[in-house]
């Protein structure tokens, strides 16, 4: 079964600062990988996604995810968070190959919070 | 252009009693979700459409039914309210699976007492 592990519930960073959430999976074969960040109330706003090739991923709003197929992790990054950074996010993972099945598996998700 | 639209925002139950969730559409969308978002627990795919007219469970389907008679509209629909069923509800929709990234609504935050 596949699934996605975020080791801390809660990311304090200072604004400014470089922010890291954290996120390893396991999937059978190959994974398609995505993060979505959620802001108090709203829905989850995808922010990028690797799918083949390079294995840094740049996304929305100045973020970065590093693929490291070794690790299995698919760490979010930003070399400068800021206060509006903070919010909920999720990491997900779906398996390449169709016989794994087309389930998308969410993270427990991180909370990030920036403080100025 | 809306994207992805639900209705209630919010909604209070009794035990027992019914009620429909909707999920609106406008971005041609074959590929439809409904969510549960429990504390610490991510999000849990409830049901799923892959066209009009299909549905398919996904891993807690349990006491909720749904239909996509409209590729545009995908309705969650709750029988018989129980409180383990309080949660954030959302929709999400899709161009296709696999590489594709999901667009959600704004969510539904449902109370059963």
């Amino acid at each position: 079964a596949q699934s996605v592990a975020q080791p801390e519930d809660q990311v304090n960073v200072a604004e400014g600062n470089p922010l890291t959430v954290k996120c390893t999976y396991s999937v059978s074969g190959n994974p398609y990988l995505f993060w979505y960040v959620q802001y108090p109330n709203r829905g989850l706003q995808f922010l990028l996604k690797y799918i083949t090739g390079d294995n840094l991923v740049k996304g929305s709003y100045g973020f970065e995810a590093e693929f490291n197929k070794s690790q299995t992790s698919f760490h979010l990054k930003k070399p400068s968070a800021l206060v509006s950074d903070s919010a909920l996010y999720f990491c997900a993972v779906r398996a390449v190959i169709k016989a794994a099945g087309n389930k998308l598996t969410f993270g427990g998700g991180t909370r990030v919070l920036v403080k100025p | 252009n809306a994207g992805v639209t639900q209705t209630p925002k919010f909604r209070v139950l009794k035990t027992g009693q019914s009620m429909t969730l909707l999920c609106a559409q406008d971005m041609n969308h074959e590929y439809m979700y409904w969510y549960r978002q429990d504390p610490g627990m991510g999000l849990r795919l409830i049901h799923y459409s892959v066209g009009e007219g299909t549905t398919a469970k996904g891993e807690v389907p349990d006491g909720y039914n749904v239909s996509r008679l409209k590729k545009q509209n995908f309705l969650l629909g709750l029988e018989s309210a129980a409180p383990s069923q309080t949660s954030v509800y959302f929709c999400a929709s899709s161009l296709g699976l696999a590489a594709y990234e999901q667009y959600f609504g704004p969510g539904t935050r449902l109370t059963v007492t």
